[in-house]
């Protein structure tokens, strides 16, 4: 089994909907991250969490919103998905931070 | 401002040669600079990073160089492989536990 999984691993989805792509770690990391991948714009940071307690915009977190049910558990929601949220989305987690193991990708498209 | 500008955004090299990718950053309170390899259809992975106070780190083919004046890092890959072929992110992040990436670099590696 995979370290970090994530699923969907793909969704066509309607403009307007409501939209939860979950995370899951094997790995006991503390902090997870939620990151969008565009061709040619690299991995750009929606949100991340430290803790449970511990919730934190990135540079892209408008349109999004996050839960972290437990220390192994980050999902991310899209409550009105548009089409420029078409994009592949990568969960990852890390111990310090400093390195991070990344699920496999959620390729989400908005018709 | 993108703190992590990477260059070339693609790179042709014939196998047996060496692919240097270079990466440029801003915010001087980076302290960690990683490499991560992505194939298609699979999240981003960890190749080989580097601290700023080594000036080369090699890990088998892979050498990170470093120059901390100019601020400025590359990765080497010396003997280049059609299995190398991927995209190339660089990556800085600092003691927050945050990371910043470059825009990535598609390697293609024609035997």
């Amino acid at each position: 089994d995979a370290d970090v999984t994530q699923t969907p691993r793909n969704r066509i989805t309607k403009t307007g909907k409501r939209i939860m792509l979950e995370c899951s770690q094997t790995k006991g990391h503390d902090r997870m991250y939620w990151y969008r991948q565009d061709p040619g714009l690299g991995l750009r940071l929606i949100y991340y969490s430290f803790d449970v307690k511990d919730i934190n915009k990135g540079e892209i977190s408008d349109g999004y919103s996050v839960s972290r049910q437990a220390q192994a558990k980050f999902s991310l929601s899209l409550e009105s998905a548009i089409p420029n949220q078409t994009a592949l989305y990568f969960c990852a987690t890390g111990m310090g931070g400093r390195e991070l193991f990344f699920g496999e990708g959620s390729r989400l498209t908005v018709l | 401002q993108q703190q992590v500008k990477q260059s070339p955004q693609s790179l042709i090299v014939q196998k047996g040669g060496i692919s240097i990718i270079n990466c440029a950053y801003e915010n001087t309170a980076f302290d960690y600079f990683p490499w991560y390899q992505q194939f298609p259809g699979k999240g981003p992975a960890l190749l080989i990073a580097i601290r700023p106070d080594v000036s080369e780190k090699k890990e088998g083919r892979f050498t990170i160089s470093f120059n901390k004046s100019a601020k400025q890092f590359s990765l080497h890959i010396m003997d280049s492989q059609p299995g190398d072929s991927a995209t190339y992110f660089c990556a800085a992040s600092t003691n927050a536990g945050k990371s910043t990436f470059g825009d990535g670099t598609t390697l293609t590696v024609k035997p």
